[in-house]
């Protein structure tokens, strides 16, 4: 049962362009989503998180956007650079005293120069 | 600074050994997961544990066990390898209370012939 669905699975974006990946969760009782970025040969590092209390949350040049009615949300990343092409997932938790993580299926970006 | 340790980047078992794959962090963490990666699949939880001697399921535990005998190791342990767990396999830890951090190690490629 995948509980977190994240699309699309390859995208490629032109330098300069703002690629937006979009996940989607089923269970209510998620109230923390991360994004993690993966480089070829490295474990995934936390990017940026939000928990439900507001819409959007910027850090830099990635930016995620929370949808609680539509239980979806999704990461965009402004001025994109062929540096930011990796591998990103979203996840979502339960929250505090719930230890694990529900990971999205991934998504292969690659930022054309 | 952080770091998750694997013991192997690259592996390759035939059918039927016994193989180990260790991780070690050097963060105090009380949490520690074993993931898999697939493409496509994204990161799956195969078993955590929370404290020493403790250990939960994952999502998809069949054909696996750990060992967690010291708080900074946790051990995966396929008892009879096989050609479907040819995979890149991902230790990850936590602090107790912030489980939405997690830091992953660089991941062992293992290849079952």
């Amino acid at each position: 049962q995948q509980q977190v669905k994240q699309s699309p699975q390859f995208l490629i974006v032109q330098k300069g362009g703002i690629p937006i990946i979009n996940c989607a969760y089923e269970n209510t009782a998620f109230d923390y989503f991360p994004w993690y970025q993966q480089f070829p040969g490295k474990g995934p590092a936390l990017l940026i998180a939000i928990r439900p209390d507001v819409s959007e949350k910027k850090e830099g040049r990635f930016t995620i956007s929370f949808n609680k009615s539509a239980k979806q949300f999704s990461l965009h990343i402004m001025d994109s650079q062929p540096g930011d092409s990796a591998t990103y997932f979203c996840a979502a938790s339960r929250g505090f005293g719930n230890e694990k993580l529900t990971f999205g299926t991934g998504t292969r970006l690659t930022i054309i120069p | 600074d952080v770091k998750v340790t694997q013991s192997s980047r690259y592996l390759v078992k035939r059918t039927g050994e016994k193989v180990f794959l260790e991780c070690v962090q050097d963060m105090d963490h009380e949490n520690m997961f074993w993931y898999r990666q697939d493409p496509g699949l994204g990161l799956r939880l195969i078993y955590f544990s929370y404290d020493v001697k403790m250990k939960e399921k994952g999502d998809i535990p069949e054909g696996y066990s750990v060992s967690r005998e010291k708080k900074e190791r946790f051990s995966l342990i396929l008892e009879s390898a096989s050609t479907n767990q040819t995979s890149m396999y991902l230790c990850a830890s936590s602090s107790s209370g912030r489980a939405e951090t997690q830091y992953f190690g660089p991941g062992t490629r293992l290849l079952v012939l």
